[in-house]
């Protein structure tokens, strides 16, 4: 079975900062991952898919990059809005199997 | 809009029967897989299993397997997942989501919170 590690597992930042959340897969999984956003007492929201790709309606101060085993989400200048806990997800293209991150949360 | 929405929070005692459910609107329930997620306290997301409504394909993480049962109901764009016998270790927030075009989960319900407790 893949299993996916984010590290650091606790970040701490400032307004302004840029921040890079980093997940690793146990093998390569091409471009297979995605990135969610989760704010205490509410649902995990799509931020990035196919690694890179930007979900519609999410600031372009999000953005994905990596492939086969070693990925990173970066905000480049955080918002009080984007203090959160962030999911790495990795997809099975051919069969619709999900396996995840263990999260990272992002505090002040 | 899409949406999905989830039945309200439960509370029930180990050994007994549950089934929750999740209500698609705003897109073609039976074209989408529905995947479900639990999030215990303070913990992570596990990926449970998910449905294809068309047909009733299902696939369940192998550590869940035999744990759960997922099912569909595409004339009531609605679907399921059920324990039949609950225990403790059972708590926890339950999600439903659907599965993208691009394989990731674009849309989630709110959750539904099932407490098991004597």
């Amino acid at each position: 079975d893949i299993q996916m590690t984010q590290s650091p597992s606790t970040l701490s930042a400032s307004i302004g900062d840029r921040v890079t959340i980093t997940c690793r897969a146990s093998q390569s999984i091409s471009r297979w991952l995605a990135w969610y956003q989760q704010k205490p007492g509410k649902a995990p929201k799509l931020l990035i898919y196919t690694a890179s790709s930007l979900e519609s309606g999410v600031p372009s101060r999000f953005s994905g990059s990596g492939s086969g085993t070693a990925f990173t989400l970066t905000i480049s200048s955080l918002q009080p809005d984007d203090f959160a806990t962030y999911y790495c997800q990795h997809y099975n293209n051919y069969s619709p199997t999900y396996t995840f991150g263990q999260g990272t949360k992002l505090e002040i | 809009e899409v949406q999905l929405v989830q039945s309200g929070g439960e509370v029930r005692e180990p050994g007994e029967s549950l089934k929750i459910s999740c209500t698609a609107s705003g897109y073609s329930f039976s074209n989408y897989w529905i995947a479900w997620l639990r999030q215990m306290p303070e913990k992570g997301l596990e990926w449970l299993g998910i449905i294809y409504p068309t047909d009733s394909d299902t696939r369940y993480s192998p550590s869940f397997q035999g744990q759960v049962t997922i099912s569909a109901d595409k004339s009531i764009s609605t679907a399921y997942l059920q324990w039949s016998s609950l225990k403790a270790s059972d708590t926890a927030i339950y999600y439903c989501a659907r599965r993208s075009d691009g394989r990731s989960l674009d849309y989630w319900g709110q959750g539904t919170l099932v407490t098991v407790s004597s």
